[in-house]
């Protein structure tokens, strides 16, 4: 059973460009969480999703990011206008359903804003 | 929202040594999951160790076990027989059991050097 798979492991964006991460999760799992670790910090929350549902945004900064999870394919996270602050690890997490004790990381993106 | 907390920003030990790493949290939930992750070089989150609130005894895994004190908020680590690969970042979690908002909930890391 593959883990959870995030693509690229490495992105590198001029300021204004548009980055977008893609996560697919464990075989069987429909929930899918993003988190970002800025530089010397932990993981912060951003998004959940289900399947073509966004569960709780709370997280994520109202402008110039979003997040989706369809039916079929990745979950995709879109940051559009990047600016250097959004230079960061951003990791995937997936669980197979809503109240399951552990959520499994992905091996997370590197995102560099030049 | 629940906080956590992990005040020993670095920590070092001696090969075969024995070192613990802090953690506290607050919440008003009486039900609750309490994770250590590991995060090497490579970056990759590597689960440690986890603790289910309404269990009073500590759990244990190989040569991680944690100290619960759950009246305290208190969740320590602590890592016997240190080894080289032991050296990386380590981070506490909290997270709620409830079908809703149930995002993890991470400190700041600690930064573990183990030297030879």
């Amino acid at each position: 059973n593959a883990g959870v798979m995030q693509n690229p492991r490495h992105l590198v964006r001029r300021r204004g460009q548009e980055a977008r991460l893609r996560c697919s999760p464990m075989k069987g799992h429909s929930h899918v969480y993003w988190y970002r670790q800025l530089p010397e910090e932990g993981l912060k929350f951003m998004v959940y999703l289900q399947k073509e549902n966004i569960i709780d945004e709370s997280g994520m900064p109202k402008e110039r990011f979003s997040a989706e999870f369809p039916k079929e394919g990745p979950s995709i996270l879109r940051i559009q206008q990047v600016v250097r602050g959004d230079s960061a690890a951003y990791f995937c997490a997936s669980s197979p359903w809503a109240g399951a004790r552990e959520q499994y990381f992905g091996p997370g993106t590197r995102l560099t804003v030049t | 929202a629940q906080t956590v907390t992990q005040s020993q920003p670095e920590m070092s030990v001696q090969e075969a040594e024995t070192v613990t790493l802090s953690c506290t949290y607050d919440t008003s939930e009486s039900d609750y999951y309490l994770f250590w992750y590991k995060q090497p070089p490579s970056r990759q989150m590597i689960l440690v160790i986890r603790q289910e609130a309404y269990k009073q005894q500590n759990a244990t895994e190989n040569r991680f076990s944690v100290n619960f004190q759950k009246a305290a908020k208190s969740f320590s680590l602590k890592i016997s027989d240190s080894q080289l690969g032991d050296a990386a970042m380590y981070f506490c979690a909290y997270r709620s059991p409830s079908n809703t908002g149930n995002q993890f909930y991470f400190g700041t890391g600690t930064s573990l050097t183990v030297i030879p």
